[in-house]
């Protein structure tokens, strides 16, 4: 079945540092991909999607872009804040089956901590 | 707007009470919710799918008599954690699914409540 993989937290780094969370998938045909965000106590906020291959996904510095040879979505922030401090999940929604109604199925989340 | 809001935020009960949560999209018609649950540090496990007007579809190993869902309108959809028990203490996400303005209706776009932290003693 479909499958996302992340790269396993915790990530810690220093303010300005270069962030890299790898995200590869298993999936038939081409899914959408997702990066959704969940700071402390609080649900997920949609932080960058890409739904066709070689899409680029960016929002807030972030970006990943959509690799069909490497089934991969990687997160990348040239650099990094304090309040990028959170728990972020790379997320597929399945082409096939048709009207699921935009069911997602997630990586296990890589938890991001941000020093000053 | 998009936005969904969950109630209550916070739920603290004893053993073998019932508890309900609920789900609302405030601003939009969401004809399919979904219900998470995530443990500490790990990652969101879908439990069901809630359609209006129709029985939820269970994922594979979740108990549809402990977890009972209702969609009884477009904006409303209730988790009832019946009976619980301590090892039902989660942190439960709803989200609410809506098609996107452009593309075919597969290209919903799902927006999440804030969750509900429960705990059963």
């Amino acid at each position: 079945g479909d499958s996302v993989t992340q790269m396993e937290g915790p990530v810690t780094l220093s303010e300005e540092a270069f962030l890299t969370i790898n995200c590869t998938y298993t999936a038939t045909g081409y899914p959408s991909l997702f990066w959704y965000v969940q700071y402390p106590g609080e649900g997920l906020q949609l932080l960058l999607k890409a739904t066709k291959a070689d899409d680029k996904g960016s929002n807030k510095g972030f970006e990943a872009t959509y690799r069909k040879e490497t089934t991969s979505f990687h997160l990348e922030k040239g650099s990094v804040q304090v309040s990028d401090s959170a728990v972020y999940f790379c997320a597929l929604r399945p082409l096939y089956p048709y009207n699921q109604g935009g069911k997602l199925i997630f990586g296990q989340g890589t938890e991001l901590s941000v020093k000053p | 707007g998009a936005v969904v809001s969950q109630h209550p935020s916070r739920v603290i009960c004893k053993s073998g009470t019932s508890v309900k949560i609920e789900c609302r999209s405030l601003d939009f018609q969401a004809t399919t919710m979904f219900w998470y649950r995530q443990f500490p540090k790990q990652s969101l496990m879908l439990m069901a799918t809630s359609n209006e007007g129709s029985k939820a579809t269970y994922e594979q190993g979740v108990e549809k008599d402990k977890f009972l869902i209702n969609h009884a309108s477009l904006t409303l959809s209730t988790l009832t954690v019946t009976s619980a028990h301590p090892e039902d203490s989660s942190f439960y996400i709803c989200s609410a699914s809506r098609p996107t303005a452009t593309g075919p209706s597969s290209y919903n776009e799902q927006f999440f409540g804030p969750g509900t932290r429960l705990t059963v003693l």
